[in-house]
């Protein structure tokens, strides 16, 4: 297992136009979580799944934003009708069950990110 | 509204000398709290977890600290060294997600 991978790592689209990615997690991890970041900001939490269930989803996230975990492994995240203020860091995590509930010293792991420009 | 806040100016060092990140929480209690490094262009790694029941935590060239008197988190780097060098990001989670700070910049000068 080479950790979180992401795809594309770079996408250019138009404004208008629809965008889908792609996050393999960690095998063993059940929770994935989607993140936006723009320069010198925090990750912006999006949505986390646990297995195949959308368990929350940021109220900050129109509903042009949609992802799917469809059989509890790899995740889809999509826009639709993208617009210039989408233009980010769209970084993809998985973990196994939240620190506070088991015993270890253990994170997220992120993936490198998709970087996405809307022109 | 929750919150994690982090010294926004970045911090200029010397090599070999101890870097101290500082973190701290508002409007909520964190669980745990938990320090990545982020280089640019990359997602943030894992360095260190501490639970709120845990005063100190040390990994090699590193040790965070979790007062919940001060509602604060210290994060040290001893010893250090050019590679040392990047954005070190604080999160407070509980059981379910984790609230981000914005990151503070780390140079350490050869």
């Amino acid at each position: 297992d080479t950790g979180v991978s992401q795809d594309p790592r770079h996408k250019i689209t138009k404004r208008g136009q629809n965008v889908t990615f792609r996050c393999d997690p960690i095998s063993e991890h059940n929770r994935l979580y989607w993140y936006r970041q723009t320069l010198g900001q925090g990750p912006e939490f999006l949505t986390y799944f646990q297995n195949e269930a959308q368990l929350e989803k940021s109220r900050l996230l129109s509903d042009r934003f949609s992802a799917e975990r469809p059989k509890g492994s790899f995740s889809t995240l999509e826009i639709q009708r993208t617009e210039q203020g989408d233009s980010a860091m769209y970084l993809c995590a998985s973990s196994l069950v939240p620190p506070s509930q088991g015993a270890g010293n253990y994170g997220y792991t992120f993936g490198s990110g998709t970087r996405l420009t809307v022109v | 509204s929750q919150k994690i806040e982090q010294n926004s100016e970045a911090l200029n060092i010397q090599e070999g000398k101890t870097a101290t990140l500082t973190c701290n929480y508002t409007n909520y209690s964190p669980a745990y709290l938990q320090w990545y490094r982020q280089d640019p262009g990359r997602g943030p790694v894992f360095l260190l977890l501490i639970r709120e029941n845990e005063k100190e935590k040390r990994k090699e060239r590193l040790k965070v600290t979790f007062d919940t008197t001060l509602k604060q988190s210290l994060f040290h780097i001893t010893a250090s060294q050019p590679a040392d060098s990047a954005t070190y990001l604080c999160a407070g989670g509980n059981n379910r997600k984790l609230i981000w700070g914005l990151g503070t910049s780390l140079a350490v000068n050869p």
